[in-house]
């Protein structure tokens, strides 16, 4: 069963604006990851957030963490019309030698 | 992204038929696996290996097999393929920093 679940399922925003999107997740885990696909392109890794970390930044993007809620969220800020894409929260859990993937969120970023 | 590459891009093949896809890394890291990509399910890990000779099972194992006789390829079969195997298939390795680089993907149709 997967770890994380990604909300919301899709979002659409003007170029310019913030995008928030959130995962949720069940265990305890190592750190937890945000990767960035492209329609009909393979996965890039976007940041990775340790288990004792809170916020990471990096660009336009920041990534909060909080274990005692089991979730994360990703911000990016001022959007940009090559933002779209779907985007991943991967968990590393504890004990695990694999990530566990949600269902992503589908961004849409209109010009 | 860490020098992966997966051949073939794309099969067609028939059920029934053995089909086996190959990673290929070229920076001697020792954890490889694969996933699947299916809309409405993320990506789910099959297999992964955390070195020659050793693998393990990942969420949706069944009717896969894999094997890394050395460092940079590792192979998964499909030893008789069915339809509801058609998916994308993604290779990825695990980095110095616990991130996991994928490679281009695999599109695999069975009819």
């Amino acid at each position: 069963s997967q770890q994380g679940e990604e909300d919301p399922q899709a979002l659409s925003i003007q170029e310019g604006e913030n995008a928030t999107m959130n995962c949720s997740y069940k265990t305890s885990i190592n750190n937890l990851q945000w990767y960035r696909q492209n329609s009909g392109r393979g996965l890039v890794h976007l940041i990775l957030i340790r288990s004792n970390e809170r916020e990471k930044h990096s660009g336009r993007l920041r990534v909060t963490l909080d274990t005692s809620k089991k979730s994360s969220s990703l911000l990016i800020t001022a959007s940009r019309a090559a933002d779209t894409a779907s985007y991943f929260c991967a968990t590393d859990a504890t004990g695990a030698n694999n990530l566990f993937f949600g269902t992503g969120t589908r961004l849409t970023v209109i010009p | 992204d860490a020098g992966i590459t997966q051949s073939p891009r794309h099969k067609v093949t028939e059920t029934g038929t053995p089909v086996t896809l190959r990673c290929h890394q070229t920076e001697n890291h020792r954890y490889m696996y694969w996933y699947r990509q299916d809309p409405g399910h993320g990506l789910r890990l099959i297999h992964y290996s955390y070195g020659v000779k050793d693998t393990d099972k990942g969420e949706v194992s069944d009717g896969y097999s894999v094997s890394r006789s050395k460092t940079e390829d590792f192979l998964l079969t499909l030893e008789s393929a069915t339809s509801s195997q058609t998916s994308v298939y993604f290779c990825a390795i695990r980095g110095r920093t616990d991130t996991q680089y994928f490679g281009p993907g695999t599109r695999l149709t069975v009819l």
